[in-house]
């Protein structure tokens, strides 16, 4: 499994957009890139996935370059509630294989 | 309802008993997961299972056991509790989502044990 590396944490004010990239240097070519996140006592909950070039949905935004060898996960205009920790995860989707979590970025939101 | 439901949410046990925590998904996923999470830290995985005659070890499964009695119905078991077995446990499922392409987990809401 490709391993991911992310930073530890990241503070944000309100209104802001909040960018967190991820490394995966050794990504497989069959590799999707997806991020969770998980707010504190709950369990991680799906925000998206990507594979190459960019990815938008109603939540954030994905960003992968050509090589593919690291992604940024997009936070548009964050609010208090979006404080939280994100979670960088790769792995082959066609096969469902078990994933790996690793520390993860925890996102503070000042007010 | 819950997608996944856990039971208990929290449980505190005292050491070298057995004990189990039970997760129920209403999904209709094949695949079915259980995680650990300490303070601070990721999550780690324990026991994976792929269908109903199917049980895989993850990274950490030494002290646990698990059971897939259904395919709605993962069960973990700790034969006999220790106390760094404290921890926030997790149980998931994950599938494709045809109408987005996305493959991803579904988390239930964990099992807080306590080992004294």
């Amino acid at each position: 499994l490709a391993k991911t590396t992310q930073p530890i944490s990241m503070d944000s004010y309100e209104g802001q957009e909040v960018n967190i990239t991820c490394s995966h240097n050794n990504i497989a070519t069959n590799d999707y890139i997806t991020w969770y996140q998980q707010f504190p006592s709950q369990g991680p909950r799906f925000i998206i996935q990507g594979y190459k070039t960019k990815v938008t949905n109603e939540v954030a935004s994905l960003f992968i370059p050509a090589d593919r060898k690291s992604s940024t996960l997009s936070l548009p205009r964050v609010s208090l509630s979006d404080t939280a920790v994100y979670y960088c995860l790769v792995g082959d989707k066609a096969a469902g294989n078990k994933l790996t979590f690793g520390g993860g970025t925890r996102v503070l939101v000042k007010p | 309802d819950a997608d996944v439901t856990q039971t208990p949410r929290n449980r505190i046990t005292k050491t070298g008993k057995r004990i189990m925590l039970e997760c129920s998904q209403t999904k209709g996923h094949d695949r079915m997961y259980w995680y650990r999470q300490d303070p601070g830290l990721g999550l780690r995985l324990i026991y994976y299972s792929f269908d109903v005659k199917d049980i895989n070890k993850g990274e950490i499964s030494d002290g646990y056991s698990v059971s897939r009695q259904a395919q709605a119905k993962f069960s973990l078991s700790l034969e006999s509790a220790i106390p760094n077995q404290t921890a926030l446990y997790f149980c998931a499922t994950s599938d494709l989502d045809r109408a987005s392409g996305n493959y991803g987990y579904t988390f239930g809401s964990g099992t807080r044990l306590t080992v004294v």
